[in-house]
């Protein structure tokens, strides 16, 4: 169980044009999603908090205009990287969490390259 | 404010021995501890969880921790370590009424000699 899928794993894209990732929880009901940032062989680096239905949460630095959030369900959050430029490629992970006493439930990464 | 302190970056160890991973945390309260693996160009895979009780946590993939209290470590262990074990390891801390948010560790990469 537990299961969070986020598509895609991989995107390649010219530089000013925007990507949307999307993840899911496929069997179970997620109060709550975080984003996260990867750069090579460092840590992960919270971006943002997303809870259904209402605005993200964005962690101090992260710009929420080019990194926008949108949690419509229970079982979906997206992040939309706009108008994308180089500094902008990284690995992006997102995880979902239902209640107490569980941990983050982690998707498999995007890899963002912006050429 | 909680933090995660990993002292070692990287660890190498033979197939076959044994491995202590380590990780102190920093958090006023009682926390929730977790070990995450991940793989390269992959996500993280939760090994073991903390939140209350016995404080000898068993995991996945033959691998258990310890909560030392007084210590403020979570320390990961196995006792025999396959080559497919090599990865980054992440400790993890939480706390209750925190929905779910974490503070990670910077990690220690396991490199595995045959």
């Amino acid at each position: 169980g537990a299961v969070v899928s986020q598509h895609p794993s991989w995107v390649i894209c010219k530089s000013g044009t925007s990507v949307k990732i999307e993840c899911r929880s496929l069997d179970f009901q997620a109060t709550t999603m975080f984003w996260y940032r990867q750069f090579p062989k460092q840590s992960l680096m919270l971006m943002a908090t997303s809870n259904e239905g209402s605005k993200a949460t964005y962690e101090q630095g992260v710009e929420k205009d080019k990194f926008l959030i949108n949690h419509a369900s229970l079982t979906l959050s997206t992040l939309t990287v706009t108008s994308a430029h180089p500094e902008d490629s990284s690995f992006y992970i997102c995880s979902a969490f239902d209640r107490e006493y569980q941990p983050q439930h982690f998707g498999d990464g995007t890899r963002l390259s912006i050429l | 404010a909680q933090s995660v302190t990993q002292p070692d970056i990287h660890i190498t160890v033979s197939e076959g021995a044994s491995l202590e991973l380590r990780c102190n945390y920093s958090y006023g309260a009682t926390p929730y501890l977790f070990w995450y693996v991940q793989s390269p160009g992959q996500g993280l895979q939760l090994l073991l969880k903390y939140f209350s009780g016995d404080t000898l946590v068993q995991g996945i993939k033959g691998f258990e921790a310890e909560f030392k209290r007084s210590q403020s470590s979570f320390n990961l262990r196995k006792p025999s370590v396959h080559w497919s074990d090599a990865a980054e390891y992440f400790c993890a801390v939480g706390a209750q009424g925190n929905a779910g948010k974490s503070t990670f560790g910077d990690g220690t990469t396991l490199t595995v000699k045959p």
